[in-house]
């Protein structure tokens, strides 16, 4: 099934540092969509990025979306020890109309002050 | 605050117990979900009710018995679960609109121990 992959699997970086994370995937989406999950807790939805938008931002995020490569990007800017926590992408199917959302494992970032 | 309510936060059972888990939205959506996040494995998509009709069974054993009786509210009965059922369940309601899906709002989950 439909399921992006994000890399690295793990990531610790010291605040103030960047830290980007990769997402690739399979089929042709409508949208790709980022979430945080803090350990124990639901995932909260960071940022929504179309299948017709190649960057978007919000805040200290900055996503990118390639549909030629199937892969987007989460580039978190001046990182605080309060962005620790794991990131995940998620895809549709553009084939598969009103498909619910398929995750990823998700990459663990820990921000060390 | 998410606008969607889990309960119980916690739940421990044994194999032969039924239990039932409960979620609220209170955002006026139209779609909710069941997900298991099990560890070291990415989210595994269990239900979907999309205007309280399940659309999608993603192959769930029938030991899972999702159950919407309204747009607002979702549950998930448990009977004769095994130790690997022990995870992180966690429920999404979305609204869906031109058939494509726009962002999850999650609860906090229901982390289950199945002993």
């Amino acid at each position: 099934s439909q399921q992006g992959e994000e890399d690295p699997q793990a990531l610790s970086i010291q605040e103030g540092e960047n830290a980007t994370m990769n997402c690739s995937y399979k089929t042709s989406i409508n949208n790709l969509q980022w979430y945080r999950q803090n350990s124990g807790r639901g995932l909260v939805h960071l940022i929504l990025i179309r299948s017709n938008e190649r960057e978007k931002h919000s805040g200290r995020l900055r996503v990118t979306l390639d549909t030629s490569k199937k892969s987007s990007s989460l580039l978190i800017t001046a990182s605080r020890a309060a962005d620790t926590a794991s990131y995940f992408c998620a895809t549709d199917d553009y084939n598969q109309a009103g498909t619910a959302l398929i995750f990823g494992k998700g990459t663990t970032l820990s921000v060390s002050s | 605050e998410t606008g969607v309510t889990q309960t119980p936060r916690h739940l421990v059972m044994g194999m032969t117990n039924k239990k039932s888990l409960k979620c609220e939205q209170h955002l006026g959506h139209n779609a909710m979900y069941w997900y298991k996040q099990s560890a070291k494995k990415p989210l595994e998509l269990m239900f979907v009710y999309s205007l309280e009709e399940r659309v999608e069974n993603n192959s769930v054993p029938s030991r899972f018995s999702p159950e919407c009786p309204n747009s607002s509210h979702l549950f998930l009965h448990l009977h004769t679960l095994q130790p690997e059922d022990s995870a992180l369940y966690l429920c999404a309601s979305s609204q869906v609109m031109d058939a494509t899906n726009e962002k999850l709002f999650f609860g906090s989950g229901t982390q289950l121990s199945v002993l």
